[in-house]
């Protein structure tokens, strides 16, 4: 099957600090799947943070930086300097594409940034 | 602009009664998605709508039933609820080749 694991469900860091928060993937499904980080801020909806399609290539958005490694099947999320702005709920997620459709999420990190 | 609408955005039911969710979008994407969302747990594909084509999960596939008038709206409808259907429910479309998914704000679906 496919499935997306985060293993932080909570990540505490002060201003200024760098983060990472870990993701991999497992699928069967999909040789090459494209993989996308989505934020979702305190009431509001969920939205796209960054997207690779090609392995090992890096995305990059609002300083969060993502590079696609096909040989440990990981999409780490990073930052260099946080900010009190970035607290949120961060989901890794794979995409299924063709007639199958699908983002197949993980169970999402949130991020406390403390001031 | 990337908005997808949901209406509403809070919904108390009884057990026993339907739900009808309502999702819009403006961008004409032709794929329209809904999805589920209960605490400590990932968001879970219900089903998607490609075009006029209904495509159900198969874990799910009668427990949600699904309708697209036109290419702007889509509708989640549970013909009669239990507790286990609590959960936010989140709308998202996308078009053409893009598989980038836009989500709506959510419905938070109480059953009582």
């Amino acid at each position: 099957g496919d499935s997306v694991t985060q293993t932080e469900g909570q990540v505490t860091v002060s201003e200024s600090k760098s983060l990472i928060i870990n993701c991999t993937y497992s699928t069967t499904s999909i040789a090459y799947p494209n993989l996308f980080w989505y934020v979702r801020y305190p009431g509001e909806g969920l939205q796209l943070l960054l997207k690779v399609i090609t392995a090992g290539q890096k995305g990059s958005s609002r300083g969060f930086e993502a590079t696609y490694n096909k040989e440990t099947t990981s999409f780490h999320l990073q930052k260099a300097s946080v900010q009190e702005s970035d607290s949120a709920v961060y989901y890794c997620a794979l995409g299924i594409t063709g007639n199958t459709r699908k983002l197949i999420f993980g169970l999402g990190t949130t991020l406390q940034v403390q001031p | 602009d990337t908005t997808v609408k949901q209406n509403p955005r809070y919904k108390l039911a009884r057990v026993g009664k339907p739900v009808n969710l309502i999702c819009s979008q403006t961008m004409n994407h032709d794929t329209m998605y809904w999805y589920q969302k209960k605490p400590n747990q990932a968001p879970k594909l219900l089903l998607f709508y490609y075009d006029k084509i209904l495509n159900r999960e198969a874990d799910t596939f009668e427990k949600f039933q699904s309708s697209r008038p036109n290419n702007s709206f889509c509708s989640l409808y549970i013909g009669s609820a239990g507790l286990e259907y609590s959960a936010m429910y989140l709308c998202a479309s996308s078009g053409g080749h893009q598989d980038t998914q836009y989500f709506g704000p959510g419905t938070r679906l109480l059953v009582l």
